[in-house]
């Protein structure tokens, strides 16, 4: 089983769409949990930290649930400009001075139409 | 603000040449610096990370090295590349100090490719 998990998608929804995507994460000792926005051919820029009481900004709403180990991302009324590639990020290795290093997914892929 | 530098932005190389790519933090002191890798298509990879000066952890066995002559400066290099080499590579910085891992912060990267 994959550290982080998630659905390739490509996600195509309409602009103004509500649109979800969930993150499976294997290890239960995680504890920093992050969404990435990667656009086509760049490098990925942090969307937003994700805390245990579940977090807003703006139209973007991530949660967790740690009995499930899944962390969600929702986006609201979909722009255009939202297409991009979506990273869950879990710290999950264990480096040998026992700090951990973050595991990326491999990204959903969201698409949204005009 | 905190700003990062990588270069160059793309290369194209030969099979069996060296490689250095170059990678500097601005605006921050003692960060924990970060190489990744990640293929057409795939996630990324943690190559190489370094928590100081000298300071190097690889994370997978491969034909890459890396080092940090400097406290914001870290370097990804190779002796001879490999075709499987090719893929867009990535220097990060963040936060040391935190309880939990502070997010990463990425510089525009590097794609390169082996011929």
């Amino acid at each position: 089983r994959k550290e982080v998990e998630q659905d390739p998608g490509p996600f195509n929804v309409p602009e103004g769409a509500t649109v979800a995507f969930n993150c499976t994460y294997s290890n239960s000792a995680s504890q920093s949990f992050f969404w990435y926005r990667q656009d086509c051919r760049k490098e990925p820029k942090l969307l937003m930290s994700v805390y245990s009481s579940g977090n807003e900004d703006g139209r973007f709403t991530a949660q967790l649930n740690r009995a499930s180990q899944y962390i969600s991302l929702l986006i609201r009324d979909s722009k255009l400009s939202d297409s991009a590639t979506y990273l869950c990020v879990v710290n999950s290795q264990t480096m040998d001075t026992g700090r951990r290093a973050l595991t990326f997914g491999s990204g959903t892929r969201l698409q949204v139409q005009p | 603000s905190q700003t990062i530098h990588q270069w160059p932005a793309t290369l194209v190389q030969p099979v069996g040449s060296p490689l250095s790519l170059e990678c500097t933090v601005e605006g921050t002191s003692n960060p924990n610096l970060y190489w990744y890798r990640q293929a057409a298509g795939r996630g990324l990879q943690l190559l190489f990370y370094s928590v100081g000066i000298g300071q190097i952890s690889s994370e997978v066995p491969q034909n890459l090295s890396a080092s940090r002559p400097q406290d914001r400066q870290f370097i990804l290099s190779s002796k001879k590349l490999l075709l499987s080499d090719s893929g867009f590579y990535l220097c990060a910085w963040s936060v040391k100090g935190t309880a939990y891992n502070s997010p990463l912060h990425f510089g525009n990267g590097t794609r390169l490719t082996v011929t």
